[in-house]
């Protein structure tokens, strides 16, 4: 169980063009989702937390017009990176825990790889 | 700003031998640590989550230890083997399951048959 799939696993666009990156929970209902990103030889780094039904949340330095999130239902996170430039490029990867289990686990997609040219 | 500070870096263990590492946060306003084990292409797999002074979580061959008033965590590894080779993570979450991780960089592990 627990299961977090992530889509597509790597996309290449031009620059200026708009990506969506899809995440969802298989087996779970999750309210709350999260948006990280690595940059090379770096750590994973949150970018902005997804609340169902309700506005992202965006930690500090994170463009919240360049970074669409929504969150329409309870498995799925949607994040759109809007006017993509080369510094876009990056491995961005998804989160979600389950509110029904005792633990506070959060539970991983496999990442998309964004190239940006 | 939080850090999240792992080593070593990388390490190279000998198919059999046991390694541990070490992974340091802050200690003020903690809820919980976690450990990820990471293999390339794949997605983290959650190992342990850690919320109490002197917790000692064991999985099989790997076991961690948590001491939350020096901000530290040890992960050890027993008689590694080959598919042991990936990236461990840890993570620090101050606020629970509404709240984000901060990461450190990782150890990767490389186990040499």
């Amino acid at each position: 169980g627990a299961v977090v799939s992530q889509h597509p696993s790597r996309v290449i666009c031009k620059s200026g063009t708009s990506v969506k990156i899809e995440c969802r929970s298989l087996d779970f209902q999750a309210t709350t989702m999260f948006w990280y990103r690595q940059f090379p030889k770096q750590s994973l780094m949150l970018m902005a937390t997804s609340n169902e039904g309700s506005k992202a949340t965006y930690e500090q330095g994170v463009e919240k017009d360049k970074f669409l999130i929504n969150h329409a239902s309870l498995t799925l996170s949607t994040l759109t990176v809007t006017s993509a430039h080369p510094e876009d490029s990056s491995f961005y990867i998804c989160s979600a825990g389950d509110p029904l289990t005792s633990t506070d686990t959060q539970y991983f997609g496999p990442g998309t790889r964004l190239t940006v040219l | 700003i939080l850090n999240v500070e792992q080593s070593p870096q990388s390490l190279h263990v000998q198919e059999g031998d046991s390694t541990n590492f070490t992974c340091s946060f802050p200690s003020s306003n903690f809820y919980a640590l976690h450990w990820y084990r990471w293999e390339t292409a794949k997605s983290p797999e959650a190992l342990f989550v850690m919320t109490l002074n002197g917790d000692e979580k064991k999985k099989g061959r790997i076991s961690a230890t948590l001491n939350t008033k020096e901000g530290y965590s040890y992960l050890y590894i027993k008689g590694s083997q080959p598919e042991d080779s990936a990236t461990y993570l840890c993570a620090f979450n101050r606020g629970g399951g509404a709240d984000g991780l901060t990461f450190g960089k990782g150890t990767h592990l490389i186990i040499q048959p």
